[in-house]
């Protein structure tokens, strides 16, 4: 089983959708968690860290479920600025992370 | 705003090369870190470094080496480079911490021919 999984997609959604990624994890010993962002051709950029309370920044929204090892990213209201590769983040600590392949989200007008 | 700058954004290099890529951050972090990233095959760990002269393999060492001489500079060298080493090189840090997210360099795409 792969450590950190994500459906590749691409997810093609128009504007203003609400779209949702999962992404599960291998290891319960996993510490910490985030969701990055890629651009094409760009680096990774943070986009937001993962809490097990659930956390919300603007129109994306964060949960973990450490019981079913996953976490997931909601993202309200797209924008065509949302159209970018998502990437899952998981960290068993002592900076020891795991990258999931990333999930392709294309908004088209 | 944490900065990690990487000193070039494309490099072109010849089979058999000693190739130096450069980064260096500006956060005081502790841990430093190079991936490379392919198609269909993600982010891989290259190297990571945890303080100056301090170093660790990853996941795919082979035909790399590095140089942490200074905290806020890590080095990764490509002793001989060869055509599978072509591929979009990052540098990361972060705060000393392990649990803490990477903030990345705005990448290396080197081609090797």
């Amino acid at each position: 089983r792969k450590e950190v999984e994500q459906d590749p997609g691409p997810f093609n959604v128009p504007e203003g959708a609400t779209v949702a990624f999962n992404c599960t994890y291998s290891n319960s010993a996993s510490q910490s968690f985030f969701w990055y962002r890629q651009d094409c051709r760009k680096e990774p950029k943070l986009l937001m860290s993962v809490y097990s309370s659930g956390n919300e920044d603007g129109r994306f929204t964060a949960q973990l479920n450490r019981a079913s090892q996953y976490i997931s990213l909601l993202i309200r209201d797209s924008k065509l600025s949302d159209s970018a590769t998502y990437l899952c983040v998981v960290n068993l600590g002592y900076s020891t992370l795991t990258f999931g392949k990333g999930t392709m989200l294309l908004v088209s007008p | 705003d944490v900065k990690v700058t990487q000193s070039s954004r494309y490099l072109v290099k010849r089979t058999g090369e000693k190739v130096f890529l450069e980064c260096v951050q500006d956060m005081d972090h502790e841990n430093m870190f190079w991936y490379r990233q392919d198609p269909g095959l993600g982010l891989r760990l290259i190297y990571f470094s945890y303080d100056v002269k301090m170093k660790e393999k990853g996941d795919i060492p082979e035909g790399y080496s590095v140089s942490r001489e200074k905290k806020e500079r890590f080095s990764l060298i490509l002793e001989s480079a060869s055509t599978n080493q072509t591929s979009m090189y990052l540098c990361a840090s972060s705060s000393g911490t392990g649990y803490s997210p990477l903030h990345f360099g705005n990448g290396t795409r080197l081609t090797v021919t």
